[in-house]
């Protein structure tokens, strides 16, 4: 029942770039910053991105974020076996719970 | 460092209650506000709610109501999920975790989380 929309799954060979998007609305990214967060198997997730475009420290700059609108995209290049993980957006909504969270996606490494 | 570590599994029977625990260390809990997130078996994350640490008042996301309650012991940096009248349907992993005060919505820090299975 999540608001935010991402496509089940993605894949490429290594070295290769993969995009996520992420689908809301204008009561969540249309209005609110958007956060990404990687959960590897079996672990809790881990914050990827801030406001839209930002990484913390310690995050490569293979990954990146933006957002247009009512959208945001998140995107991994240099693709590596290590990166095989869901993918989460996340963000603030004004009709909703505190906090709302994509559907999810899988990247597999081919 | 920051660390916010949870209780262990727990396996409970339907209509049983359950209390799972999140000590915060390496800041002080009421400085940053908490979100309890749920994720059941082979699914996505769902937001249960969020707590304001500094006033204890709890905001509970849609379906989490009434059954999910949320507490906080200051005295030893430790929020707590409380979920009475348990139903299988509430096997999931639960996470807390830490809303950043630098970064707008973002949520920087989370604990391992707490399985709990509810079965007969």
């Amino acid at each position: 029942q999540s608001v935010l929309t991402q496509p089940p799954s993605v894949s490429a060979a290594p070295g290769q770039k993969v995009t996520i998007s992420c689908s809301g609305s204008s009561s969540n990214i249309g209005n609110y910053y958007v956060s990404w967060y990687q959960q590897l198997p079996g672990t809790a997730p881990k914050l990827l991105i801030y406001e839209d475009n930002k990484r913390p420290s310690g995050i490569p700059d293979r990954f990146s974020g933006s957002k247009s609108g009512t959208s945001a995209t998140l995107g991994i290049t240099g693709l590596q076996t290590g990166d095989e993980a869901d993918y989460y957006c996340g963000t603030w909504d004004s009709n909703l719970s505190p906090s709302v969270f994509g559907t999810g996606t899988k990247v597999t490494v081919l | 460092q920051v660390l916010l570590v949870q209780s262990g599994s727990e396996l409970k029977k339907p209509g049983a209650s359950v209390k799972v625990s999140c000590k915060a260390s390496g800041y002080t809990l009421t400085n940053n506000a908490l979100i309890w997130v749920r994720q059941a078996p082979e699914q996505g994350l769902e937001c249960v709610g969020r707590i304001d640490t500094n006033t204890g008042d709890p905001t509970y996301a849609q379906g989490f109501t009434g059954r999910f309650v949320f507490s906080l012991d200051t005295s030893v940096n430790t929020a707590y999920l409380q979920i009475t009248s348990l139903k299988a349907e509430d096997t999931a992993v639960y996470y807390c975790a830490r809303f950043s005060n630098s970064w707008y919505y973002a949520i920087d820090y989370w604990g391992q989380g707490t399985l709990v299975t509810v079965s007969s």
